[in-house]
Formats: structure tokens, sequence, C-alpha cells
């Protein structure tokens, strides 16, 4: 079956302009994760949602960041007022529900703030 | 909250050989542990994991062990061959949230 798509792929953008990704998860995952990845290093968790409950926005660096979900579909994370730190991968995982399942990941979006 | 500690950061071995990675974590309630490979350019992919009610888990060449009570975990993977070529991540999560805390990633590099 078709796995997690994101769009865009690639992103640049103009630091101040505001962005956002789109996450598409697998079919029948309730669990939907953002996760940020700078050049050269590890992902970094930055949001989690699970069915109905409320999401898990400890790992959002600012205000700046916000993300969104209906239902069991798709996601949007936007950053407003984007600076150049800003600039990495943006990855979204989705897993069926219950803790300890294997999250599978999109392609990710590349965003660069210039 | 959890912390995730990875080492080495980078691993250059003969093709053949085998390779270590460790990892520590400081949340003792975490309970699930998976590593995903990263190649270049491409989204991560989960290769192997391991839950706290086991010590040990293999997979072919690829093989992870767990001490709960050192709260560390490693992956081995033996006969290495070019194509294990990748970045390498550990991650630790608890069962009543999915979020995955990761390790900082190992540049491994199996030369022919």
């Amino acid at each position: 079956g078709a796995g997690v798509s994101q769009s865009p792929s690639n992103k640049v953008t103009e630091k101040g302009k505001d962005v956002e990704l789109r996450c598409d998860p697998i079919s029948g995952h309730t669990a939907l994760y953002w996760y940020r990845q700078r050049l050269g290093q590890g992902l970094e968790f930055l949001i989690y949602f699970q069915g109905n409950s409320a999401p898990d926005k400890s790992g959002l660096p600012s205000d700046r960041f916000s993300a969104e979900r209906t239902g069991e579909s798709v996601s949007t994370l936007t950053i407003q007022r984007t600076q150049q730190e800003d600039s990495a991968v943006y990855l979204c995982a989705s897993s069926p529900p219950g803790g300890g399942r294997e999250q599978f990941f999109g392609p990710g979006t590349r965003l660069t703030v210039l | 909250g959890e912390n995730v500690e990875q080492h080495p950061s980078t691993l250059s071995v003969q093709e053949g050989d085998s390779a270590v990675i460790k990892c520590t974590y400081s949340d003792s309630a975490s309970n699930y542990f998976p590593w995903y490979k990263q190649e270049l350019g491409k989204r991560p992919q989960l290769i192997i994991d391991i839950r706290s009610n086991v010590g040990e888990k293999k997979d072919q060449r690829i093989a992870v062990t767990l001490n709960k009570t050192a709260k560390h975990f490693s992956l081995h993977i033996t006969e290495t061959q070019p194509e294990d070529s990748a970045v390498y991540f550990c991650a630790a999560s608890k069962s009543n949230t999915g979020k995955l805390i990761f390790g900082q990633g190992t540049t491994l590099q199996v030369k022919p």
C-alpha cells in the first residue's frame, strides 16, 4: 500500500515568511509525528497526534511553530515568520495505535530559509 | 526529559568485520528501543527494535542487546557489507507515548 507522503519535497522561502508543510499518513494509522532533522544531526521530536487525544506539543521549539490534524488524516505543520535556523528537513511519521509500534517515515520536506 | 546519547559518531570497518554502536538513555520508564538506518538523502527505516521485557533480539546479521539496569542498548552488525554503509540512529520511547527520542546518529562506513 501507499506509504507516508509529504509535500512539498523542497521549499525555499525568505526570512519572515510563513510556510505550511503537509503530511499524508498511512491509512489506518492513528498516530502521527513530526520531527526536524538539521543537516548532519539526529531527529528532533516536534509534535505527536494520537487519535482524538490532545496532541503532545512538548517538542515545538517556539510559538512560531504549530500543527493541526483533522481526525486521523492529513496533518499540516505551520512555521510563522521563518528564521534561518528553521532550515532543516521536516519528517513526518505515522504508526498504528498504541505505543511501541514501528513508525513509518515520509520522505521529508527540505526547508531552506534565505 | 528523556535524553539519548549515541557513540561513536563515526565508525569505519573493513568488509566482513563486525560493527557495534552503543546508546544510553536517561528515563528508566522507557521501554521501547528501535534502531533506524538512514541512507544519504533517504528517509529513516526501521531495521530492528527491542522492548524492555527482552534482553536480546537477533535478525540475521543484526542484533540488539538491552541492559535495563545500566540503561544502555547496543546494535551489533556482523559480516558487514558495503551496503551497510549509512547513518544509524538509536531511539527510545515509553509505551504511553509514541514519541521517539533519537540519538545523534552514527555514520558507518564499510570499506570493500
